[in-house]
């Protein structure tokens, strides 16, 4: 069964600092991964997607990093901003656009 | 949100009352989808639809049904079969759904609430 999990659940970080996000997957056969930013109550945009090739991927403040051989993602956010409080979705693509597995978010929480 | 609009943002139900979220793209999009959000969940794919008149059930289809008469409209009906609708429904469209990069772009969602 194709799966992604992500952690932290949720991660609370002061105004400024950066932070890591995770993702692991069990997606066969691969095709791509995105990771999705979702404000409380919106929908989900994207801000990366990642192929099998790709290792390093960045969109301003965001770096996402995919580690093809371990199934392992992670979302970088540097010098965090109030703004970026959300849920990060990761979300694998197993052949098309129809076979999606989302996790379930890591929630995170930006302090002044 | 993308060109994708949902409505209602928030809606109640009586239990044993079916209801209908509407979803409109002005992108050109060929495919379309319907996922439901529950908290600490991923998103789950309820229905979608590659081209108009056609359509095929996702994961949880049980409870739902769909239309696609229109290329730019697919509209959601929750049927009171449906056990549990409380919870946060997404739409989405995508250019083409076979296409392996094909980002799909989603709507600010509707919040069921069933009393």
């Amino acid at each position: 069964k194709n799966q992604v999990e992500q952690s932290p659940q949720s991660l609370i970080i002061l105004e400024g600092k950066n932070c890591t996000l995770q993702c692991n997957y069990t997606v066969s056969p691969f095709s791509n991964l995105r990771w999705y930013k979702q404000d409380t109550g919106r929908g989900p945009v994207s801000l990366t997607i990642m192929t099998f090739s790709e290792n390093t991927k960045s969109n301003g403040r965001y770096t996402a990093t995919l580690d093809a051989d371990t199934k392992q993602s992670s979302l970088h956010i540097t010098a965090s901003q109030l703004s970026d409080s959300a849920s990060y979705i990761c979300v694998v693509s197993a052949g098309s656009a129809r076979q999606l597995t989302f996790g379930s978010g890591t929630q995170l929480t930006v302090l002044p | 949100d993308g060109g994708i609009t949902q409505s209602p943002k928030y809606l109640f139900r009586k239990e044993g009352q079916n209801v209908t979220l509407s979803c409109e793209q002005n992108l050109n999009h060929d495919a379309m989808y319907w996922y439901r959000q529950d908290p600490g969940q991923g998103l789950r794919l309820i229905y979608y639809s590659q081209i108009v008149n056609d359509f095929q059930k996702g994961d949880i289809a049980e409870g739902y049904s769909v239309s696609r008469e229109k290329k730019e409209s697919f509209p959601l009906t929750v049927t009171s079969a449906q056990k549990n609708p409380t919870a946060f429904y997404l739409c989405a469209s995508s250019p083409y759904s076979g296409s392996v990069s094909s980002e799909q772009f989603f709507g600010p969602g509707t919040r069921l609430t069933v009393l």
